[in-house]
């Protein structure tokens, strides 16, 4: 049974550019999660969708940041336009119900 | 203050040894998640509970509603224990985080 599936694994821009960061959750879940790890401020949870319906979004950090779940099998989180202090690591998880989460590996955003 | 306090910050500790890892917070919850990051940075949900105590293998998780307190045991750890374990706790819309607690387990 596949995992949470991100992509990039890694992704290295430069400031002002549009970054898109996806996820595919587990097939059957339908809670979906997007936070971003950083030294200084740990892990922390951006927004997080129920039967694709984004719930609370009040951690997202500022407009310019977006997230979207067109279907049950995709999300995705876009920055634009991006700015070094943006550089984490971003990380999707899952789950059914109100069972424990399944993370992905995350995808580790530098922005130069 | 934090909402949600972990200690300690950093343990280090034989193999063999029994481990306590302890979590406190101060808003109200519908559940606690105990997670665990390896060196290579991938999470892994260890627990998730709202009242009692759940054991899986060697660890076991205790949560105590009315003093707002969870611990994490390790029994027998291993190095293959050495981790960033995370307290996270689920209010009705939100979690928050705890630092994490850094345990290194030594041959």
């Amino acid at each position: 049974d596949a995992g949470v599936i991100q992509s990039p694994r890694h992704e290295v821009t430069e400031m002002g550019q549009e970054v898109t960061l996806r996820c595919k959750p587990i097939s059957g879940h339908d809670y979906l999660f997007w936070y971003r790890q950083t030294m200084m401020r740990g892990l922390e949870l951006l927004i997080y969708f129920n039967n694709n319906v984004p719930i609370d979004d009040s951690g997202m950090p500022e407009d310019r940041f977006s997230a979207k779940m067109p279907n049950a099998s995709f999300s995705t989180l876009k920055i634009q336009p991006s700015e070094p202090r943006d550089s984490a690591v971003y990380f999707c998880a899952s789950s059914r119900g109100r069972q424990p989460q399944h993370f992905g590996d995350g995808t580790r955003l530098s922005i130069l | 203050k934090n909402e949600v306090e972990q200690s300690p910050q950093n343990l280090t500790a034989q193999e063999g040894e029994f481990i306590t890892i302890n979590c406190s917070y101060s808003v109200g919850i519908s559940a606690l998640h105990w997670l665990q990051q390896h060196p290579g940075g991938g999470i892994v949900s260890l627990f998730m509970l709202s009242s009692g105590k759940k054991k899986h293998g060697r660890l076991i998780a205790t949560i105590n509603i009315q003093e707002k307190h969870s611990s994490l045991h390790i029994t027998a750890s291993h190095p293959r224990d050495s981790a960033v374990y995370i307290c996270a706790v689920r209010g009705n819309n939100d979690m928050r985080f705890g630092a994490g607690t850094r345990l290194t387990v030594k041959p």
